[in-house]
């Protein structure tokens, strides 16, 4: 099946730092979303991204779909202790309409006050 | 709006048993997809139902079977328990229209332990 590598795995940092997590595919998507999920919830989406070398802000959040199509990038600047959680990445296949989406492994995002 | 609505929360069955989870979509929302979580595989897509006709499927055995009613209200039904079947089901919701956009809204799930 298909594989979205989600990296980092974990990441602990200290409140007010900025923070990058990425993934990546070996086949191309057309849509790639970024949720968040808190311990015991469900996923939280962040931001939709549609088309290659699209840059797209929600407050803090910047996410950008790459270029080759193979890629996304989320930036959370200034982070809060609030934005404790997980973060996943989903990717569409170029060879679906329709919802199904793979995801990434998440990364666990721990910050320090 | 109301977002998605899954019952019940939290489950316990035993091994061999069945199980029927119940989700009600985003008012408008035409398309429920079922994905499961594990902390060993994660989020792994099951199905999606769109206007009451499984779209897409996952590749998971003929045990876990869905439907969806007129009014997008979708079941998500698993006979024969096994252990490995514990997990978190989450269920997400969608307008599901083609060429249109996809976001897909999640429910909180129900944990489904298998004993």
């Amino acid at each position: 099946g298909q594989q979205l590598n989600q990296s980092p795995q974990s990441m602990f940092i200290q409140e007010g730092e900025d923070v990058s997590m990425n993934c990546t595919s070996s086949s191309i998507f057309n849509t790639w979303l970024w949720y968040k999920q808190d311990p015991g919830e469900g996923p939280v989406l962040l931001i939709a991204l549609y088309k290659a070398g699209e840059l797209t802000s929600n407050g803090r959040l910047t996410a950008q779909f790459g270029i080759t199509r193979k890629d996304s990038f989320l930036n959370i600047s200034a982070s809060i202790p609030s934005d404790v959680g997980i973060y996943f990445c989903a990717g569409q296949p170029k060879e679906y309409n329709f919802n199904k989406f793979y995801f990434g492994s998440g990364t666990k995002l721990n910050v320090k006050p | 709006k109301a977002g998605v609505t899954q019952t019940p929360r939290y489950l316990i069955k035993t091994r061999g048993q069945q199980v029927t989870l119940s989700c009600s979509p985003i008012s408008g929302h035409r398309s429920v997809s079922w994905y499961q979580q594990t902390p060993g595989q994660g989020l792994q897509f099951l199905f999606e139902y769109f206007s009451e006709t499984q779209r897409n499927k996952g590749n998971f055995p003929g045990r876990f079977s869905g439907r969806q009613f007129s009014n997008s209200r979708s079941e998500m039904n698993v006979s024969t328990l096994e252990l490995g079947d514990s997990a978190l089901y989450l269920c997400a919701s969608s307008l599901g229209l083609a060429g249109g956009f996809y976001e897909q809204y999640f429910g909180p799930g129900t944990r489904l332990t298998v004993t």
